[in-house]
């Protein structure tokens, strides 16, 4: 089955304990991307990468940082997590360009910092 | 700086009111626009993709339009299955940043 999967699906952690959550494609697409998602805020995207080894920022990169070493992974990096980063995380992947073509995103993470 | 705006942001239609959503943006060199429908819980779902000015597109009860300022999401007839928060985004001009807007809350009661 063609999907993304985020692990964890939920977290609970405490302030300046750095974490990974991962994300990972099984359709070979070439872009991959996280955002998050806050009320009120709407989805939000923080980095972007086009291919292996090819990253970028989305409108919210401060604090995270992300890798592209395989092109089937792009694991999400919080070296140093705030409660301001407490929020729904989405990692969804495009064919190629994800911004003309659609995305598939996965199920979710929801992370809560202390 | 590039802008996506919906309305209204939530928006309860008796089963088989039909309505419209809407999303307006402010992009230079506009490259498309999205709509996904989110349930609760879920990731979201693409529905459409719109190129340019003029262009419809269709599926089962949605139908899709696009302006040079705007995007509407009309809904006819809907049943209570199409509850969801439906979301517009636009790609940025020289980039592969996407921005959505803030979704509309659609309920339906039976």
């Amino acid at each position: 089955e063609a999907q993304v999967t985020q692990n964890p699906r939920y977290l609970i952690t405490v302030t300046g304990k750095k974490l990974t959550v991962t994300c990972s494609q099984n359709m070979n697409h070439e872009y991959m991307s996280w955002y998050r998602q806050d009320p009120g805020l709407g989805l939000r995207q923080i980095y972007y990468s086009m291919n292996v080894e090819v990253t970028d920022k989305g409108d919210v990169p401060e604090g995270y940082k992300v890798s592209r070493k395989e092109k089937r992974n792009f694991p999400l990096i919080l070296e140093s997590p705030s409660p301001n980063q407490t929020s729904l995380y989405f990692c969804a992947s495009s064919v190629t360009s994800g911004s003309y073509n659609e995305q598939f995103f996965g199920p979710g993470t929801r992370l809560t910092v202390l | 700086e590039d802008q996506v705006t919906q309305s209204p942001e939530a928006l309860r239609l008796q089963e088989g009111e039909s309505s419209s959503l809407n999303c307006s943006y402010t992009v230079s060199g506009l490259r498309g626009l999205f709509w996904y429908r989110q349930d609760p819980g879920k990731g979201p779902e693409f529905l459409f993709t719109l190129y340019s000015a003029g262009e419809e597109k269709e599926k089962e009860r949605l139908k899709a339009t696009l302006t040079k300022k705007e995007s509407f999401l009309h809904i006819t007839a809907p049943k209570p299955e199409d509850s969801a928060t439906y979301l517009c985004a636009v790609p940025h001009f020289g980039n592969e940043k996407l921005t959505f807007g803030t979704g509309t809350r659609l309920t339906i009661i039976p």
